[in-house]
């Protein structure tokens, strides 16, 4: 069975860095895309990206480059979101996501989430 | 990036009736490429349909999708009190995977 356990809440000041992490366990790690989905208090979901894990290649959507890193630990079968400088706006709760797909697109649909991390950034 | 507008903003109906709940993207995201997911308040969404009709593992069969190209729905047969929930479409026929803006289902 698949499971998906991500990293407990946060609360951080803006200007802060962050890393989140999700530890994945039941399939094998390397063949599967695994990423991010942020919802916003009160929101819908919107996807931030996926890694990878067999090549480390990784993929952002247009909103959220250059604002956040993500990245995979083929050896803790581990990925990880993080910012290095936070805003307010980062306040979200950000769920870990595998794609369905063995060694398929970036762009799948996703069959495990995890229970999902509440980041809040306040001064 | 393909935009996905869904309708209504909410739907309430009683027990029993029927749902039907709408998906329109921007594109065409060709016949396949559009899933349903299913989220409850304080718990994380799962997948009910993807490939726009074929249901995910262990999702009752009073819940099917249907639709092609820029036009989907998601049909609740019969509705369980276990349904009330948010309903969120997503497309992953582009590269830039995007999800819809979500259908509530609340109680009448």
């Amino acid at each position: 069975e698949v499971h998906l356990v991500q990293s407990g809440a946060e609360v951080k000041k803006p200007g802060e860095s962050l890393k989140i992490s999700c530890k994945a366990s039941g399939y094998k790690f390397t063949s599967y895309w695994i990423g991010w989905v942020r919802q916003m208090p009160g929101k819908g979901l919107e996807w931030v990206g996926n890694v990878y894990p067999g090549d480390s290649d990784t993929r952002y959507s247009p909103s959220f480059q250059g604002q956040i890193t993500i990245s995979a630990d083929k050896s803790v079968t581990t990925a990880y979101l993080q910012w290095s400088s936070l805003k307010a706006s980062d306040t979200a709760m950000y769920y870990c996501v595998k794609n369905e797909a063995v060694a398929g697109p970036a762009a799948y649909f996703f069959d495990s989430w995890g229970q999902g991390t509440l980041v809040t950034v306040s001064s | 990036e393909i935009v996905l507008t869904q309708s209504p903003g909410t739907l309430s109906l009683s027990p029993g009736e029927r749902a039907t709940l709408s998906c329109r993207a921007s594109q065409n995201v060709g016949s396949k490429y559009l899933a349903w997911y299913q989220q409850k308040p304080g718990q994380a969404p799962r997948v009910l349909i993807y490939g726009a009709s074929s249901r995910a593992a262990g999702i009752p069969d009073r819940f099917s999708g249907s639709g092609s190209g820029t036009d989907f729905n998601l049909t609740i047969s019969r509705l369980e009190p276990e349904d009330f929930a948010v309903y969120y479409c997503q497309q992953y026929g582009s590269s830039l995977q995007t999800f819809g803006g979500g259908t509530k289902v609340d109680i009448k």
